[in-house]
């Protein structure tokens, strides 16, 4: 079974502030996905990090993946409002009888960013 | 391209009644899956598809079975609903996590609430 852990559950920061919220996973994996939901919408794919070591960036976000030790880390730069929502991350896990994978989703980091 | 679409937004449902949740998506995709999300649980995969004709367990399958007669429609049904399957249920889409780049599209969600 793989478990996908995040860490903070919930995070409240000011605007201009630095933050990485963390992401581990119990079984061997070489991909891992990052999304992105506002509340009452639906999810967003932010990034897809496709082996050990991958490093993506978009705009105040940066994602990395450390495949050896199980770990992806979700950096935001100099916050703004607008980057407040929920982030989950998410690993393929082949469930059994079906050919292919499905996601394994954290429970999700709720961010709140104030002025 | 509207991407994947979702029938109905809402539902309330009584103990003991059926329904069926459609999914379409008009992007070709291979894979469908269905989530339910439900709050401090992130997702859980309850069936997926890798193809017309074809569906397979995910994490949280029990009370629910699915079609897929089509290759653009995924069909989610509860024949007997339970106040416990009250949740937000998300449709996904993608070309399969096994190719490279693959990622999922997510789908509005139906927000069902049984009594």
């Amino acid at each position: 079974e793989l478990k996908v852990e995040q860490n903070p559950l919930f995070l409240s920061m000011q605007e201009g502030k630095n933050y990485t919220i963390y992401c581990n996973y119990s079984t061997t994996s070489d991909r891992l996905y990052w999304y992105r939901q506002d509340p009452g919408k639906s999810l967003e794919s932010l990034f897809v990090l496709l082996s050990n070591g991958a490093v993506k960036q978009e705009g105040r976000l940066m994602a990395s993946l450390d495949t050896k030790a199980r770990l992806s880390t979700l950096h935001i730069t100099a916050a703004v409002h607008d980057l407040s929502a929920t982030y989950f991350c998410a690993v393929p896990f082949m469930y059994s009888g079906g050919g292919a994978d499905g996601l394994t989703f954290g429970k999700g980091t709720h961010l709140i960013i104030q002025p | 391209n509207a991407g994947v679409t979702q029938t109905p937004k809402f539902r309330v449902l009584k103990t003991g009644q059926s329904m069926t949740l459609l999914c379409a998506q008009d992007m070709n995709h291979e894979y469908m899956y269905w989530y339910r999300q439900d709050p401090g649980m992130g997702l859980r995969l309850i069936h997926y598809s890798v193809g017309e004709g074809t569906t397979a367990k995910g994490e949280v399958p029990d009370g629910y079975n699915v079609s897929r007669l089509k290759k653009q429609n995924f069909l989610l049904g509860l024949e007997s609903a339970a106040p416990s399957q009250t949740s937000v249920y998300f449709c996904a889409s993608s070309y399969g996590l096994d190719r490279f780049r693959a990622v999922e599209y997510f789908g509005p969600g139906t927000r069902l609430t049984v009594t």
